[in-house]
């Protein structure tokens, strides 16, 4: 039973679409996270959810919109998808924001063509 | 603004061997410090961590140093497993902040 899952595991698509990412943790953690994994390997976070209210946002086009519907789930939708967006996208989430460690799911390859 | 480095993207090593994967930060208000671990098609996995306030940490076959001075951390294995093939990653945090910035991490590969 896996404790952080996102899907779909991969997604190709052409520009100019718009997409979601589902992300649910079953682990009963309060907070829950964004990361993008660009070509250079960087993992950056993007976005932080604690019980449903966002608490980081960092510096990211606003064609991406997370929504959590409960403290189980982050979901992130992009839109107007662009050559710069492929990258893999990883879900994580923790006890707490003050946590110190993250608990990921398997990562989205997202390619847009 | 790359605030945390792992300078060597690949590390090969014989089985039984110590591995020594390094990473070096250019914050100093960075306070606490984790490696994660990363088997191809799945997410990071934690694997150990370090408060600045410590010098070294074990967990068996692993053990965490950080030389703040040098603003250096490194994770050593001991023995090297080929179990313990993946890519590496460090992280760094500052208190209160709750995000971490991480490395590009390094692919270690231990050779039976």
């Amino acid at each position: 039973d896996t404790a952080v899952s996102q899907t779909p595991k991969y997604l190709v698509t052409q520009m100019g679409n718009d997409k979601s990412i589902k992300c649910e943790q079953n682990l009963g953690h309060d907070t829950m996270y964004w990361y993008k994994q660009d070509s250079k390997k960087f993992l950056k976070i993007m976005f932080s959810y604690n019980n449903k209210e966002l608490i980081i946002n960092e510096t990211v086009p606003n064609r991406f919109s997370p929504k959590s519907p409960d403290k189980a789930h982050l979901n992130l939708h992009i839109n107007s998808l662009e050559l710069g967006d492929s990258a893999v996208y990883f879900c994580a989430s923790s006890q707490d924001p003050s946590s110190n460690i993250q608990y990921f799911g398997a990562g989205t390859r997202l390619s847009v063509l | 603004d790359q605030q945390v480095k792992q300078n060597s993207p690949s590390l090969s090593v014989q089985e039984g061997r110590i591995s020594i994967l390094n990473c070096d930060y250019t914050n100093s208000m960075f306070d606490y410090f984790l490696w994660y671990k990363k088997y191809p098609a799945e997410g990071p996995t934690f694997l150990i961590s370090i408060s600045s306030i410590k010098d070294k940490n074990e967990d068996g076959r692993f053990t965490v140093f950080l030389n703040k001075s040098a603003k250096h951390l490194s994770l050593h294995i001991v023995p090297s497993q080929p179990g313990d093939s993946a890519v590496y990653f460090c992280a760094a945090s500052v208190s209160g902040t709750y995000k971490y910035i991480f490395g590009t991490g390094t692919r270690l590969k231990v050779l039976a």
